[in-house]
């Protein structure tokens, strides 16, 4: 059974553009959650979505944001970029509404 | 949201050696996950604990949930070079469970020398 696959892996942006990060779940999983890790502030939550809604939703700016397709397929958007957004961005898959969450091997962002 | 306080920070071990470390939170959890991340790759799953006092094991790791219900363990006996990395507990965002998201300590990095 193939694992959460994110893509790109690597990602070079300038400040000021925007950024779209795409994430497929384990098949059958139907919650998909996003994570940003920094050496700075660790692992930190985005929001998490469930059949297309989202549940909930951390302490980010506007700038960034998420949806979930029907096939439980997630994306993640992030607009005008700042040199604070580099980061390793983390998607991971649940079964259900299980806590239990499984990782993919992330997106790096560099800003520049 | 919940503050978890993972401990030590880094550990700096003999391969063979067993290793402890642990995690507290501020407020009560109703679940308790391990994590290990190698460099450049996500997180992966080690042990998930669901009930008060409970001890589980994977190979050679032991998780515990505290009585407290406000921490956990996690043992690695016998250390072997593979098991360098970053450990990080967690728990749901919702302390009482479901998932809504994690909340994440900041981990210990495990560094086995020669």
């Amino acid at each position: 059974k193939a694992g959460v696959t994110q893509t790109p892996r690597y990602l070079i942006k300038t400040r000021g553009q925007q950024v779209t990060l795409s994430c497929s779940p384990i098949s059958g999983h139907r919650s998909v959650s996003w994570y940003q890790q920094t050496p700075g502030q660790g692992l930190q939550f985005l929001f998490e979505y469930f059949s297309e809604t989202q549940r909930n939703k951390g302490n980010f700016p506007g700038r960034f944001s998420g949806r979930q397709f029907s096939n439980s397929r997630s994306e993640m958007n992030v607009s005008t970029l700042e040199l604070g957004d580099s980061a390793l961005y983390l998607c991971a898959s649940s079964f259900g509404l299980g806590v239990e969450a499984f990782f993919g091997q992330g997106t790096r962002l560099t800003v520049v | 949201g919940q503050q978890l306080n993972q401990s030590p920070q880094s550990m700096f071990i003999q391969e063979g050696e067993d290793v402890s470390m642990n995690c507290t939170s501020s407020s009560i959890f109703n679940t308790w996950l391990w994590y290990k991340q190698d460099p450049g790759e996500g997180p992966v799953l080690l042990i998930a604990l669901y009930k008060a006092g409970e001890l589980t094991s994977n190979g050679r790791l032991t998780a515990q949930f505290g009585i407290t219900r406000k921490d956990s363990f996690l043992n690695i006996s016998a250390s072997i070079p593979s098991d360098v990395g970053i450990y990080f507990c967690a728990g749901p965002l919702n302390s009482g469970g479901g998932a809504d998201g994690l909340t994440f300590g900041k981990g210990t990095h495990l560094i086995i020398q020669p």
